[in-house]
């Protein structure tokens, strides 16, 4: 089946604008993660969501950045006013449930540059 | 704070070598241990996971070493190929549903030689 796709796999854009980056889970699965991918960080844990309930968002790294999960599938996370130093690989990924030993299925990413 | 540390960041194996790949946690509510392999340009994918109640785990040519008092854990590719060069990354969540995130060590890119 299909796995997890992310749109654009590119973006390049000015610092101060906003962008929008999105993420299309594995049908069925109920959670959903976004992650940053900075070259030798590693990846970092922005944000997740499980069926209805509310996201936890404890990764976010700062109030620019946030994101929403509408009708419990498609997952469009906003960073407004980037900065340098938010240019990154942007992951998704979803598991059938938000238990942490259930298998993260990751999408490509969306590589971000800000110029 | 980091709370999942791995080492080395790099690695050069010869085909059929040993590759070996450490990583140590500080926090003993982790239950729950994957790796995950991830090639340029794709996101990465789910290789092998162990829980605490064992000490070792083996899937193929890959098996995870658990050592728990010593709050270690690593992960051995047997006859390593030169298909097997990626990045590789260590993880640790909260597994039995009280946190669904994943900690992430840096990754370790793994070259091996033909």
């Amino acid at each position: 089946g299909a796995g997890v796709s992310q749109s654009p796999s590119n973006k390049v854009t000015e610092k101060g604008k906003d962008v929008e980056l999105r993420c299309d889970p594995i049908s069925g699965h109920t959670a959903l993660y976004w992650y940053r991918q900075s070259l030798g960080q590693g990846l970092e844990f922005l944000i997740y969501f499980q069926g209805n309930s509310a996201p936890d968002k404890s990764g976010l790294p700062s109030d620019r950045f946030s994101a929403e999960r509408t009708g419990g599938s498609v997952s469009t996370l906003t960073i407004q006013r980037t900065q340098q130093e938010d240019s990154a690989v942007y992951l998704c990924a979803s598991s059938l449930v938000w238990d942490g030993s259930y298998e993260q299925y990751f999408g490509p990413g969306t590589r971000l540059t800000v110029t | 704070q980091q709370q999942v540390k791995q080492s080395p960041q790099s690695l050069i194996v010869q085909k059929g070598g040993i590759s070996i790949i450490n990583c140590a946690y500080e926090n003993t509510a982790f239950d729950y241990f994957p790796w995950y392999q991830q090639f340029p340009g794709k996101g990465p994918a789910l290789l092998i996971a162990i829980r605490p109640d064992v000490s070792e785990k083996k899937e193929g040519r890959f098996t995870i070493s658990f050592n728990k008092s010593a709050k270690q854990f690593s992960l051995h590719i047997m006859d390593s190929q030169p298909g097997d060069s990626a990045t590789y990354f260590c993880a640790a969540s909260f597994g039995g549903g009280s946190q669904g995130n994943l900690i992430f060590g840096k990754g370790t890119k793994l070259s091996v030689k033909p």
